[in-house]
């Protein structure tokens, strides 16, 4: 079965920086692109970004380019998150969400439960 | 690419089909999926590339369209059916459309 479990989310004050972390199993990591997409409290849907098996194909939604860089360690089972530069509007649950494409990308398929990330001072 | 669902709020009973709508601000193809919502829970793949049902998908829901105009059916709504349902492509990396409340 499928699991993905999210940590590392909290308060952080405007401006500062944040490491979400994504540990996966019941899968073979190394074989699926993975992806975050998060939501703002009562609101919809946000792709964030993505990586595909071997971290060779990367992209970020425009809000976030440039603050924002996820990574993977297909050793650890693990999806990672660095968050810079925080503002209010990057207040949201994160999802980490593995694609269900096999060594390519297609869409998301199975998700974590999330974690919540509020900026505020 | 801007997805735009309508209508933003559906309200029928149990046994009723449902008909969502999606369009996509340019061509997409078929690359559009339909994802159920709960409160309190993550998303649920339902449909990919615009008619492919996801694994253990119930048969009332279907997917349909290209290009630019898409259509989620439930053919016959049941309790567990009413949530927010969201579409969302992959020509251009992946963006979602801002949802569909199904209610009672």
């Amino acid at each position: 079965e499928v699991h993905l479990v999210e940590s590392g989310g909290g308060l952080v004050q405007p401006g500062r920086s944040l490491r979400l972390s994504c540990t996966a199993s019941g899968f073979t990591f190394n074989d699926y692109a993975m992806h975050w997409v998060r939501q703002a409290p009562g609101k919809g849907l946000e792709w964030v970004a993505g990586i595909n098996w071997n971290s060779g194909s990367i992209g970020y939604a425009d809000s976030v380019k440039g603050r924002f860089t996820i990574s993977r360690d297909n050793v650890q089972n693990s999806l990672y998150l660095q968050m810079n530069s925080l503002r209010a509007e990057d207040t949201a649950f994160y999802y980490c969400a593995k694609d269900m494409g096999f060594l390519e990308w297609l869409v998301p398929d199975y998700w974590g439960q999330g974690t919540l990330v509020t900026v505020s001072s | 690419i801007v997805l735009t669902q309508s209508p933003a709020t559906l309200s029928l009973s149990p046994g009723e089909r449902a008909t969502l709508s999606c369009r996509a601000s340019q061509n997409i193809n078929d690359y559009l999926a339909w994802y159920q919502q709960k409160p309190g829970q993550a998303p649920r793949l339902l449909i990919f590339d615009a008619s492919n049902r996801a694994t253990g998908i119930p048969a009332r829901f279907s997917g349909s369209g290209s290009g630019t105009d898409f259509t989620l059916t439930i053919s016959s709504l049941e309790p567990e059916d009413f949530a927010v349902y969201y579409c969302q492509q992959r020509l251009n990396w992946f963006t979602f459309g801002g949802g569909t409340k199904v209610d009672i």
